[in-house]
């Protein structure tokens, strides 16, 4: 079945550095990939998206290419702040179906 | 403002009890989801519903049950029979399938819910 593996955390930072969380999918056919990020105590909100091959979704500084070849869809942002504090999760969807990494905490320290 | 409300934000219940958690959306959106949400585990779907009086089991559906009577809203309730009820329960909307193929989900804020 469909499965995503992220990388465990939990990942601490001084702010200004550089982030990547990676992920990486198991599907068969094409699926959407995704990342949501998860505030204290709130819902998971979406964060960028890729639909297809070699796309690049990007939002708020964050970035992720779809690598069909390695199956991969690594999140990165250049700079981060103390607001990017927070869980993110990978995802991807094929059909109905949307399946989650576990999820990496990130603490940005100022 | 759309957006899903999700109610009570925390619960606490007696063990053997049923319990119940709403899920309201003003979206307009055909599918909605509940999903489980546990430390280091991600989230798995319990169910989802694709149209109103019509849902499915997710990955995790045993000791819960669902209804789906209107479009807004699609309450989970948490039987008795569910061994390990306490968790952080995450509900969600999107568009329906097939109208827009790669829209994403929108969630509510979750209630948790402890069981003693």
């Amino acid at each position: 079945g469909n499965s995503v593996t992220q990388m465990e955390g939990p990942v601490t930072l001084s702010e200004e550095a550089f982030l990547t969380i990676n992920c990486t999918y198991t599907a068969t056919g094409y699926p959407s990939l995704f990342w949501y990020v998860q505030y204290p105590g709130e819902g998971l909100q979406l964060l960028l998206k890729a639909t297809k091959a070699d796309d690049k979704g990007s939002n708020k500084g964050f970035e992720a290419t779809y690598r069909k070849e390695t199956t991969s869809f690594h999140l990165e942002k250049g700079s981060v702040q103390v607001s990017d504090s927070a869980v993110y999760f990978c995802a991807l969807r094929d059909d109905y179906k949307l399946s989650f990494g576990a999820g990496t905490t990130v603490t940005v320290r100022a | 403002d759309g957006g899903i409300t999700q109610s009570p934000k925390y619960l606490f219940r007696k063990e053997g009890q049923n319990v119940t958690l709403s899920c309201e959306q003003n979206l307009n959106h055909d599918a909605m989801y509940w999903y489980r949400q546990d430390p280091g585990q991600g989230l798995r779907l319990i169910y989802y519903s694709q149209i109103v009086n019509d849902f499915q089991k997710g990955d995790i559906a045993e000791g819960y049950s669902v209804s789906r009577e209107k479009k807004e809203s699609f309450p989970l309730t948490v039987t008795s029979a569910q061994k390990n009820p306490t968790a952080f329960y995450l509900c969600a909307s999107r568009v329906r399938l097939g109208f827009q193929r790669n829209s994403p989900l929108h969630f509510g804020n979750g209630t948790r819910l402890t069981v003693t």
